[in-house]
């Protein structure tokens, strides 16, 4: 059982390339969230997803897109990367009720450092 | 919008001193977690509290969760290093995280 995974863990960048960013995870949860690190900043929600098929804006969306075609996976793209999108990335996931009944108890991946230079 | 504040941003300690931090919003939450996260790691959830003045032990961690639910803390005892990392908190209505107490706990 390897909980949730990200792919890649390190990745340099230069302006206006693209990126796919991969996590996938084997515990059968129906929810998925991208979150960026910044400094200070704690974690903010770029998307998420409730079940396979289906995506929603978090917080601080523009630039990125996901697609969850498998329960199991959840990609992020950046289409045109910009120097602002410089962060530490996490992916996580829930199930619909967690232990105490509550929905949202999180499982996160180790995260991807994406420098954009 | 939901804000939640945390403080202190940074606290650093001595060994076997007692602390605690602060979750702080102006919104009820339905729950909420907390997280610590270690140099290079994800987050790891820590405990979920969802009655207002719930008490919830963790070794030598103790959370508790406001009567009104807007607000949480976390108070451990006896501090040791290995309790060093970034604490969040995160309210169960969208998803959103306070910024973290980053503790540094020095042997």
């Amino acid at each position: 059982n390897a909980g949730v995974t990200q792919t890649p863990k390190f990745r340099v960048l230069k302006t206006g390339q693209s990126m796919t960013l991969l996590c996938a995870q084997d515990m059968n949860h129906e929810y998925m969230y991208w979150y960026r690190q910044d400094p200070g900043m704690g974690l903010r929600l770029i998307h998420y997803s409730v079940g396979e098929g289906t995506t929603a804006k978090g917080e601080v969306p523009d630039g990125y897109n996901v697609s969850r075609l498998k329960k199991q996976n959840f990609l992020l793209g950046l289409e045109s990367a910009a120097p602002s999108q410089t962060s530490v990335y996490f992916c996580a996931s829930s199930y619909r009720g967690g232990t105490s009944g509550a929905s949202y108890e999180q499982y996160f991946g180790p995260g991807t450092r994406l420098t954009v230079t | 919008t939901q804000l939640l504040e945390q403080s202190p941003q940074f606290l650093s300690i001595q060994e076997g001193e007692n602390l605690t931090v602060y979750c702080n919003s102006s919104s009820v939450f339905s729950s909420l977690q907390w997280y610590r996260q270690e140099p290079g790691e994800g987050p790891v959830l820590l405990v979920t509290v969802v009655t207002g003045g719930e008490v919830k032990k963790l070794k030598r961690l103790t959370f508790q969760f406001g009567d009104a639910r807007k607000d949480s803390s976390l108070h451990i005892t006896a501090a040791q290093p290995g309790d060093t990392g970034l604490y969040l908190c995160a309210g169960n209505n969208d998803m959103r995280f306070g910024a973290g107490t980053r503790l540094t706990v020095k042997p």
